[in-house]
């Protein structure tokens, strides 16, 4: 299995919603990423899980709140959004944090917020 | 910061025309990586590099690793419709894996 699986595909919610992105990955890979890429833009880092501990949070904001619970699955809840967090949520994966090897990325959450 | 110079940004070619596109940095890289993003899809690893002044092939695709690890091209030949999408560049810094994307080259291949 080489890929990185992401649940849902879409996803539209309100403002005072709450929701979760799931990501799995069986490839033994141990470092575990969520983006946030706008239309026609590069990916931008949310969050970095290493050994399933939290690595790198690029400041973002509480609303969004990542969980790794173990080391195939991360998650991304989501609460009280803004429709400016509207865009592809994107979950990647490398054989360690410090690897040179590149990431695979899965498909992406296209998230909607009305 | 680390910043990727890609270029450019755009591109509107015929199909068969060969392409070519680039990304340039101030900091050294260990790893060069070209992804291809098509719409309501996540970024796909056309090609890594990983040894300065190295060239690979991924057939029609061909990407070199610049000698001075600050640069690489991405060479497309014989351009089909299904090369469309969006192209993006990225670098990982020694020793740290992270990833640095460049700004993204939008190719679009008239039939």
């Amino acid at each position: 299995d080489t890929e990185v699986t992401q649940t849902p595909k879409h996803l539209v919610m309100g403002m005072t919603n709450k929701k979760s992105l799931k990501c799995e990955q069986h490839m033994g890979h141990r470092a575990m990423y969520w983006y946030k890429q706008k239309a026609k833009k590069p990916p931008e880092l949310m969050f970095v899980y290493s050994y399933e501990k939290l690595s790198i949070n690029e400041s973002v904001p509480s609303r969004f709140s990542p969980e790794c619970p173990n080391s195939s699955l991360l998650n991304l809840h989501l609460h009280a959004l803004q429709p400016e967090d509207s865009a592809l949520y994107l979950c990647a994966s490398s054989q360690d944090e410090n690897s040179n090897y590149g990431y695979t990325f899965g498909s992406g959450t296209r998230l909607t917020v009305v | 910061g680390q910043q990727l110079n890609q270029s450019p940004q755009s591109m509107f070619i015929q199909e068969g025309e060969d392409v070519s596109m680039n990304c340039t940095s101030s900091s050294i890289f260990n790893t060069w990586l070209w992804y291809k993003q098509e719409p309501g899809e996540g970024p796909v690893l056309l090609i890594a590099l990983y040894k300065a002044g190295e060239l690979t092939s991924n057939g029609r695709l061909t990407a070199q690793f610049g000698i001075t690890r600050k640069d690489s091209f991405l060479n497309i030949s014989a351009s089909i419709p299904s090369d469309v999408g969006i192209y993006f560049c990225a670098g990982q810094l020694s020793n740290t894996g992270k990833l640095i994307f460049g700004q993204g080259t939008t190719l679009q291949v008239k039939p």
